[in-house]
């Protein structure tokens, strides 16, 4: 097991560009979620994803879109960035659902 | 609408001593209550959960109590310990089929002093 690692750690984007941030979670964990945490906040459900389809989403607009892979990674993609997206992103994944392991996120600054 | 909050932005307690943290939440269909732990550059650690058949779990240090006519939990730790230093966060989820989302509150910072 490696754990669950997001790449890149640090990112700086212009308003209006678009971003991808990337998730590698361990085998057999079929559940991968991701949250936006702004600063001074809690962790903000994004969306979630089992077995390669979106299952479940929070409060975001749809210009939040995700993919996950059949090989346990996924991707977490936002178009038009705001200079509200500046915060942590998050992906959390878990084998049954319940347990999540978190990675160390992603700073996203938006400019 | 904050649907679980921890009212307590900070709290310093000394070494040895025990910590209490709090939660409270609003949503009657929250089942399952987690707390993390959160270092700085890191993400979020799991500590201990609950589900809403009990009112306590202990591991070791850690111990959670839920009062759910309250709506209320708690996470004691005993004794404290300097690594114990950290944001806190409370999460409860409500689960509904393979989807479990994590409703989060804003974390309460841990300072344990020698």
């Amino acid at each position: 097991e490696t754990g669950v690692t997001q790449s890149p750690t640090h990112l700086i984007k212009t308003r209006g560009q678009q971003v991808t941030l990337r998730c590698s979670s361990q085998s057999g964990h079929n559940t991968v979620s991701w949250y936006q945490q702004a600063l001074g906040q809690g962790p903000q459900f994004i969306f979630q994803y089992y077995r390669e389809e979106e299952n479940g989403r929070g409060n975001f607009p749809p210009r939040f879109s995700g993919l996950q892979f059949p090989n346990y990674s996924s991707e977490l993609n936002v178009n038009a960035l705001e200079l509200d997206d500046s915060a942590l992103y998050l992906c959390a994944s878990s084998p049954t659902g319940y347990g999540y392991t978190f990675g160390s996120g992603t700073r996203l600054t938006v400019v | 609408d904050q649907q679980v909050k921890q009212n307590s932005p900070s709290l310093s307690v000394q070494e040895g001593r025990i910590s209490i943290l709090n939660c409270d939440y609003t949503n009657s269909m929250f089942d399952y209550f987690l707390w993390y732990k959160k270092y700085p550059a890191e993400g979020p650690t799991f500590l201990i959960s609950i589900s809403s058949i009990k009112d306590k779990n202990e591991d070791g240090r850690f111990t959670v109590f839920l009062n759910k006519s309250a709506k209320h939990l708690s996470l004691h730790i005993v004794p404290s310990q300097p690594g114990d230093s950290a944001v806190y966060f409370c999460a409860a989820s409500a689960a509904t089929g393979t989807a479990s989302k994590l409703t989060f509150g804003t974390g309460t910072r841990l300072q344990v002093t020698l």
